[in-house]
């Protein structure tokens, strides 16, 4: 089955860090880029961070210098770390496949998502 | 920087009727639109990709439509599991912002 479950969320202090996981299967996982899309409770959907198939990685600037992106094609795993994590960080995090196109991406495949909760 | 709006905020429709929603892009960003369904509790859905293409498996009641700045997503007779919030996605260009605009609910009347 083509899937992706995100794992390693939970409850974190404000300045912690957390780092979470995303194991694919049911493609070929070196393939294709990966992403991390956030959504905080009640709102909309906030791209976090990707990784291209040679390890290439894009962050908007509310999370780059304390987040980074990683990838292990060979145990079919994405991850990300999230260092000096503040309350606005809070939400669900949804790991997901990028469909490449001739210049940005769409995304065609979503985990079901890990919540970090950033809460003294 | 383009930055995607989504009208209306929430549309209420009765199951069987037409649904019509709107994203609009503040410069063109030709055919390079996502759609995507997200129900309560679970991930977002990809509908539409190319602005007019379905995905693999979403039903023909489901439509996209428009190129440039303008966009809709149609689903000809709503049924009850349609119900949800619908996001559209340009990939046109990567602004600081994201891609995504904030979305429609669609209630049931």
């Amino acid at each position: 089955e083509v899937q992706l479950v995100e794992s390693g969320g939970g409850l974190v202090q404000p300045g912690g860090s957390l780092r979470l996981s995303c194991a694919a299967s049911g493609f070929t996982f070196s393939s294709y880029d990966m992403h991390w899309v956030r959504q905080a409770t009640g709102k909309g959907l906030e791209w976090v961070s990707a990784i291209g198939t040679a390890g290439d990685t894009y962050y908007p600037g509310s999370v780059k210098g304390r987040f980074t992106i990683s990838r292990e094609n060979a145990k079919n795993s994405l991850y990300l770390q999230m260092n000096s994590l503040r309350a606005g960080d809070t939400a669900v995090y949804y790991c997901a496949r990028g469909v490449a196109t001739t210049l940005y991406w769409y995304f065609d495949l979503w985990g079901r998502g890990t919540l970090v909760t950033v809460s003294s | 920087e383009i930055v995607m709006t989504q009208s209306p905020a929430t549309l209420s429709v009765s199951p069987g009727e037409r649904a019509t929603l709107s994203c609009r892009a503040s410069q063109s960003v030709s055919s390079n639109l996502a759609w995507y369904q997200q129900k309560p509790g679970q991930a977002p859905r990809l509908l539409i990709y190319g602005a007019s293409t379905r995905a693999t498996g979403i039903p023909a009641r489901f439509s996209g439509s428009g190129s440039g700045t303008e966009f809709t997503l149609t689903i000809s007779s709503l049924q009850s599991e349609d119900f949800a919030v619908y996001y559209c996605q340009q990939y046109n260009n990567w602004p600081p912002q994201g891609p995504f605009g904030q979305g429609t609910k669609l209630e049931i009347k």
